[in-house]
């Protein structure tokens, strides 16, 4: 089973519409969960990090942890072509490693 | 501030050849973790160092090692490469009491 998986997509939602992106861990230990943005021949960078349960919100980006599910989202609101990318989720025990999904792929149509 | 950097940008080795890829942390980073990253997949973690010694490792075989120098900047070298080491390899800089990783731009590695 691996540590985090996420469905590669790819997602596709009209420019202004809510794009939900869904991400599961395996490990119940786990304590610091993120979403990274990786463009297509670039380098993954943060967007947001949560580490308790409900909601936590960065202008037009919302992230959500459900310990109990081992399951984590990010919800990007008025979506945009510039958000067109590949988000990562990533997952990490307290100073242990991080282990990412393979990423789900998100497509704004203008 | 300079941010996290990579060298080289890319490169172009043969199946048994060895490389060394370089890394310099963000300023005020102490720790270097190191992934490669196959195409279409997510980045899979190699290893860690910090205070020059490696903290922790992935599942990674022998052929892949690495460094820290007193500086906090880092190698990764890896012997006797194979076609599948093709790969994107990226540095991440931390402090080592934070959570906050940020990557550097990666070397993108091709093995012929």
């Amino acid at each position: 089973q691996k540590e985090v998986e996420q469905n590669s997509g790819p997602l596709s939602v009209p420019e202004g519409a809510i794009a939900s992106l869904n991400c599961t861990y395996s490990d119940r230990v786990s304590q610091s969960f993120f979403w990274y943005r990786q463009y297509s021949g670039k380098s993954p960078e943060l967007i947001m990090s949560i580490y308790s349960n409900g909601d936590k919100e960065d202008g037009r980006f919302t992230a959500q942890l459900n310990k109990a599910s081992q399951y984590v989202s990010l919800l990007i609101r008025d979506s945009q072509p510039s958000d067109s990318a590949t988000y990562l989720c990533a997952v990490r025990q307290d100073g242990k490693q991080f282990y990412f999904g393979t990423g789900t792929s998100l497509t704004v149509i203008p | 501030d300079a941010g996290v950097t990579q060298s080289p940008t890319h490169l172009i080795k043969t199946r048994g050849q060895q490389v060394t890829l370089r890394c310099s942390p963000k300023s005020g980073h102490d720790t270097v973790s190191w992934y490669q990253q196959a195409l279409g997949q997510g980045p899979q973690f190699i290893f860690q160092y910090y205070e020059e010694e490696e903290r922790q490792r992935g599942n990674f075989p022998d052929r892949f090692s690495g460094h820290q120098f007193p500086n906090y900047s880092s190698e990764l070298n890896v012997n006797a490469l194979l076609l599948g080491d093709s790969a994107l390899y990226l540095c991440a800089s931390s402090s080592e009491s934070g959570d906050t990783q940020y990557f550097g731009p990666g070397t993108r590695l091709t093995v012929l």
